[in-house]
């Protein structure tokens, strides 16, 4: 089986812009998570989709958002970008069950200027 | 009090020794305990995953989980170059969300 894909590996953006990821969990799971990794926080939870609905949220602004698709693909969005929003971006699939093993893909790299 | 927490190292093993890597958590609703590798600028990978107090064995790896202390370990027997690394603990609980400790970065010398 294919593995998690993460579109755009790298992104270079300014403060006050808005950026959109993309995440294509391994065929056949049905939930993807979100996770940002810095050097300061390590790896934080945003939130999780099952069959297109946001089931679990992390301790994050408004201005991160998210949606799943029927095809189970999943998009995060950060809006009004600021600095402190550089990382790593990482989402996880897994089956569907909340005891699952989770699958990280390569993770897209967002450096914000 | 961070809910999983783990030494940041680094953690100096010779090759062919065994690596030991210790976490606790806090959380006495966690269910679900995994490590995760990860190399310098790549995602993590999983090692193994525990969620029944004892050992779990996969080829060089083995998870521990004790419950009533609240502590898992993972042990790397025959350490070798390639497995210098940060190890990460993470932990679930009813909710699918993981919840990482800070890592351990391991240095297998040779």
């Amino acid at each position: 089986k294919a593995g998690v894909t993460q579109t755009p590996r790298y992104l270079i953006k300014t403060r006050g812009q808005q950026v959109t990821l993309s995440c294509s969990p391994i065929s056949g799971h049905r939930s993807v998570s979100w996770y940002q990794q810095t050097p300061g926080q390590g790896l934080q939870f945003l939130f999780e989709y099952f069959s297109e609905t946001q089931r679990n949220k992390g301790n994050f602004p408004g201005r991160f958002s998210g949606r799943q698709f029927s095809n189970s693909r999943s998009e995060m969005n950060v809006s009004t970008l600021e600095l402190g929003d550089s990382a790593l971006y990482l989402c996880a699939s897994f089956p569907g069950s909340t005891q699952e093993t989770q699958y990280f893909g390569p993770g897209t790299r967002l450096l914000v200027l | 009090q961070k809910e999983v927490e783990q030494n940041s190292g680094p953690l100096s093993v010779p090759e062919g020794a065994i690596a030991s890597l210790n976490c606790t958590y806090s959380d006495r609703g966690s269910q679900s305990f995994f490590w995760y590798r990860q190399y310098s600028g790549k995602s993590p990978e999983l090692i193994m995953f525990i969620y029944s107090n004892g050992d779990k064995e996969d080829g060089r790896f083995t998870a521990q989980l004790n419950k009533a202390s609240q502590y898992v370990s993972l042990l790397i027997r025959d350490s070798q170059p390639s497995d210098s690394a940060t190890y990460l603990c993470a932990a679930t609980g009813t909710a699918s969300k993981l919840t990482f400790g800070t890592g351990t970065r391991l240095q297998v010398t040779l």
